[in-house]
């Protein structure tokens, strides 16, 4: 079935970089992509979204990409911070036919060294 | 804090037994989605709820069931537990059907 997969299960930057995590999606019909942060025994926390007509969208330090063409989504992470150090997922949502069900991957673990 | 809250936070059941699990949505929202979350793995969706009636159903076979309440709280029962079903259940809150989903801190099932 159509599913959204993360390219990379792991990332390890240093405090102050900039993270780039990355999302392949292939359902082309979706429209509504979200990235979520999910910290060690916690619920997924919703960063940022991004509709299907949007190429860019940002918010406070971080900025989600969206390319229709190849299908990929990133989120970009700048100056990178230890509290930043989590599970990230991107989720894709077919919309109001499909009656608005995520699709999650599998995550990118992200850890940031001091 | 989303103000999504779940309960209980972790419980432990046999194999065969019947579990159910409660959700209150934040202020305000009318539809919830539950999900299941295995260990290493992103969640999946179970099913939605829109103001009290099943609004889209994931690949979950009928044991998995659910209900959602006049306030728009919600509950899922899961029959006939089974090993496999050991894992995280989520539940999100949204204020239409087509919004962003605020998640719950979820419930950890252990069948053992």
């Amino acid at each position: 079935g159509e599913s959204v997969g993360l390219h990379l299960p792991t990332l390890s930057v240093q405090e102050g970089d900039n993270s780039i995590i990355n999302c392949a999606y292939s359902n082309s019909a979706s429209d509504y992509f979200i990235w979520y942060k999910q910290e060690s025994g916690k619920g997924p926390q919703f960063i940022i979204d991004i509709r299907s007509n949007m190429d860019k969208r940002q918010g406070q330090r971080v900025t989600v990409l969206l390319n229709k063409t190849v299908k990929h989504l990133s989120l970009q992470i700048a100056a990178t911070q230890p509290g930043d150090s989590a599970v990230y997922f991107c989720a894709e949502d077919l919309g109001e036919t499909s009656g608005s069900r995520l699709t999650f991957g599998e995550g990118t673990q992200l850890t940031v060294n001091p | 804090e989303t103000g999504v809250t779940q309960s209980p936070t972790h419980l432990i059941k046999t194999r065969g037994q019947q579990v159910t699990l409660r959700c209150s949505s934040q202020s305000g929202h009318n539809t919830v989605s539950w999900y299941q979350q295995a260990l290493g793995q992103g969640p999946q969706f179970i099913f939605q709820y829109y103001r009290e009636e099943e609004n889209g159903r994931g690949n979950f076979p009928p044991r998995f069931s659910g209900l959602q309440f006049p306030n728009y709280s919600s509950e899922l029962n899961v029959n006939a537990l089974e090993l496999d079903d050991s894992a995280l259940y989520l539940c999100a809150s949204s204020l239409v059907s087509y919004n962003e989903q605020f998640f719950g801190p979820g419930t950890r099932l252990t069948v053992l």
